[in-house]
């Protein structure tokens, strides 16, 4: 299957700072990323839907200028986790999808934040 | 609204054992199935999935899963479980014909016993 990075795997930060998390689709184009956000012994909570050079598509409840998505190319979403508070700890997965994988989302390995 | 459950938040086997992961789910039409492994550190790897056809649908690292219209289950099994099956599974519904925003249930955790 496609690989899809996330970067960093792990960051802890201080109340208040902001935060960038990156995906990036390795060995195909993701015309499409996912984020999902994973909390302890839950399930995925799907964030967003990105689309390469449009807006980001939010799911309900989720807050657009806390959570700011940019999919600049094919290759490249970024999460930004504004004025991070601690309820935003969480496991942040991302996904990407292209027209060519059969309806499969490639998952990357998620980031684990942890807000202090 | 889609939506998935899987009953079993954890369950024990032996290893050797047969295995069986039940999950329901609730979809308007007929769904895209899918069933994911999540091992610490890992991301999401797609065991098997489902679309059309053949309602036994056979996955990687020996798993199946059975699709079945009447009890809206897609329940994965496993003849014969390894120490390595030790995992997360989720099971995940998606929207047909679409790029699929994928509503995952809340999964199972599976531990293995030598």
């Amino acid at each position: 299957g496609a690989v899809v990075s996330q970067h960093p795997s792990r960051v802890i930060c201080k109340s208040g700072t902001s935060v960038k998390i990156e995906c990036r689709s390795l060995d195909f184009q993701a015309t499409t990323m996912f984020w999902y956000r994973q909390f302890p012994k839950k399930s995925l909570m799907l964030m967003a839907t990105s689309n390469e050079g449009s807006k980001a598509t939010y799911e309900q409840g989720v807050e657009k200028d806390k959570f700011l998505i940019n999919h600049a190319s094919l290759t490249l979403s970024t999460l930004t986790v504004t004025s991070a508070h601690p309820e935003d700890s969480s496991f942040y997965i991302c996904s990407g999808w292209t027209s060519g994988s059969r309806h499969e989302q490639f998952f990357g390995p998620g980031t684990r934040l942890t807000v202090l | 609204a889609q939506s998935v459950t899987q009953p079993d938040i954890h369950i024990t086997v032996s290893e050797g054992a047969s295995l069986e992961l039940r999950c329901n789910y609730s979809y308007g039409a007929t769904p895209y199935l899918f069933w994911y492994v999540q091992s610490p550190g890992q991301g999401l790897q797609l065991l098997l999935k489902y679309f059309s056809g053949d309602t036994l649908v056979q996955g990687i690292k020996g798993f199946e899963a059975e699709f079945k219209r009447s009890q809206s289950s897609f329940n994965l099994r496993k003849p014969s479980v390894h120490w390595s099956d030790a995992a997360e599974y989720f099971c995940a519904v998606g929207a047909a014909g679409t790029a699929s925003k994928l509503t995952f249930g809340t999964g199972t955790r599976l531990q293995v016993t030598l």
